[in-house]
């Protein structure tokens, strides 16, 4: 069975402050790593598509690292606002498979 | 502009009372997914399908129909609704299976009683 972990499950930051969280999932037969922004009443919507091993990207003051060998990936929020409190999802695709397995997310809370 | 819609959004129905919530997409994706999501279980595949007439179980299956007649469509079939399919579900498309985002409808939430 193939598990995704995403931790912490829930953070609350001050605004200003930088945040990370962490996903990890199978280190074998990695294919893709997503990630995902959710807000309350929302659908979900695409960060990032990581596939290399090493892969760093970045949007405006949110970046994600990928490590493969390890199965991890790292999300950083720099100077978090208000707008950015919202789940984080990440999502696992491996070879073996054409599904995206979810993680449960982490929930980030940015108090102004 | 480029978007999966689901209908209805909100639905709430008494157990045994067939129902069909609908997706659409205009993006010509080739994958698209049914998702239900509960709290502290996160977002579970129920059916996906790879392309017209592909379709093929996700991680929750039972109780659910799916078909793909046409690559734009893909609704979700409940023959009998029970109340433990009271959940929040999300249909997903994406162009194929490979490392492409997935685009999210906006959600049906729906009850079962």
């Amino acid at each position: 069975i193939l598990n995704v972990e995403q931790s912490p499950q829930s953070l609350h930051v001050q605004e200003g402050d930088s945040t990370n969280f962490t996903c990890s999932f199978p280190s074998s037969n990695f294919y893709a790593l997503h990630w995902y922004r959710w807000e309350t009443a929302k659908s979900p919507e695409a960060l990032f598509v990581m596939t290399l091993n090493g892969d760093e990207k970045k949007k405006g003051r949110i970046s994600a690292t990928l490590n493969t060998k390890e199965g991890y990936s790292y999300l950083y929020i720099k100077g978090s606002q208000p707008e950015d409190s919202a789940t984080y999802l990440c999502a696992f695709l491996s070879y073996n498979t054409d599904k995206l397995i979810f993680g449960t997310g982490t929930r980030l809370q940015v108090f102004p | 502009e480029a978007q999966v819609t689901q209908n209805p959004r909100y639905l709430i129905t008494v157990t045994g009372k067939k129902l069909t919530v609908t997706c659409s997409q205009n993006m010509n994706h080739e994958y698209m997914s049914w998702y239900r999501q509960d709290p502290g279980l996160g977002l579970r595949q129920i059916y996906y399908s790879m392309n017209v007439e592909v379709t093929d179980k996700g991680d929750v299956p039972e109780g659910y129909k799916v078909s793909r007649k046409e690559k734009r469509n893909f609704p979700l079939i409940l023959e009998s609704p029970s109340p433990n399919q009271t959940s929040l579900y999300f249909c997903a498309s994406r162009v194929d299976r490979a490392s492409y985002e997935q685009y999210f409808g906006p959600g049906t939430r729906l009850t079962v009683t």
